[in-house]
């Protein structure tokens, strides 16, 4: 079983509706989690961290099942802007850290 | 540094020469990370540094992946008689606060071996 797993897309979603976003990691004793952001040819870049009690940012929500061992990302009213490939990434119980291969979205007009 | 620094941006060699990649991280960064970086993939963990020390090269595909940090500052990393398949972008990142905190990317290094 990979370390972090993530449905690759990709998503093509309508500009302004609800998209969800789900990854499992395999680490039991992993305690950092995040997503990244990575727009096309570009390097990725922190999108928000992943806290037990789930967080918002903006239009994005990211929550936390340590019983599950899976993380979510949900953007809501989504923005062209919004296409990218998002990254869950895990510490792996130690402090190598490891992305996940990443899911596609393409808001559509 | 202001950013992440990593050179060459391209590098375009044949097969069986050496290659190095350098990395500049941001100067109050006392980790530095490795990753290979395939077309469409996600980010795939090589090896990394807590100041010199390299505590994990688990990543490292063979033996003729290495890397170094010897003064705890700039990285290198060396890939020995390259291979094709060594073809990717080779990314580095710094953090300040190791696991827990943002990690910060360099552009990369896009390696190819023809």
């Amino acid at each position: 079983r990979k370390e972090v797993e993530q449905d690759p897309g990709p998503f093509n979603v309508p500009e302004g509706a609800t998209v969800a976003f789900n990854c499992t990691y395999s680490n039991s004793a992993s305690q950092s989690f995040f997503w990244y952001r990575q727009d096309c040819r570009k390097e990725p870049k922190l999108l928000m961290s992943v806290y037990s009690s789930g967080n918002e940012d903006g239009r994005f929500t990211a929550q936390l099942n340590r019983a599950s061992q899976y993380i979510s990302l949900l953007i809501r009213d989504s923005k062209l802007s919004d296409s990218a490939t998002y990254l869950c990434v895990v510490n792996g119980g130690d402090d190598k850290i490891i992305f996940g291969k990443g899911t596609r979205l393409h808001i559509l007009p | 540094g202001a950013g992440v620094s990593q050179s060459p941006r391209y590098k375009v060699t044949k097969r069986g020469q050496d290659v190095t990649l350098r990395c500049d991280p941001i100067s109050s960064h006392a980790t530095l990370y490795w990753y290979q970086q395939a077309l469409g993939q996600g980010p795939e963990f090589l090896t990394y540094f807590n100041y010199e020390a390299q505590p994990d090269k688990s990543g490292l595909p063979s033996d003729r992946f290495s890397a170094e940090r010897p003064e705890g500052s700039i990285s290198t990393l060396t890939i020995q008689r390259t291979e094709q398949r060594d073809s990717a972008m080779y990314r580095c990142a710094s953090s300040f606060r190791g696991p827990t905190g943002e990690l910060f990317f360099g552009e990369g290094s896009r390696l190819t071996v023809l």
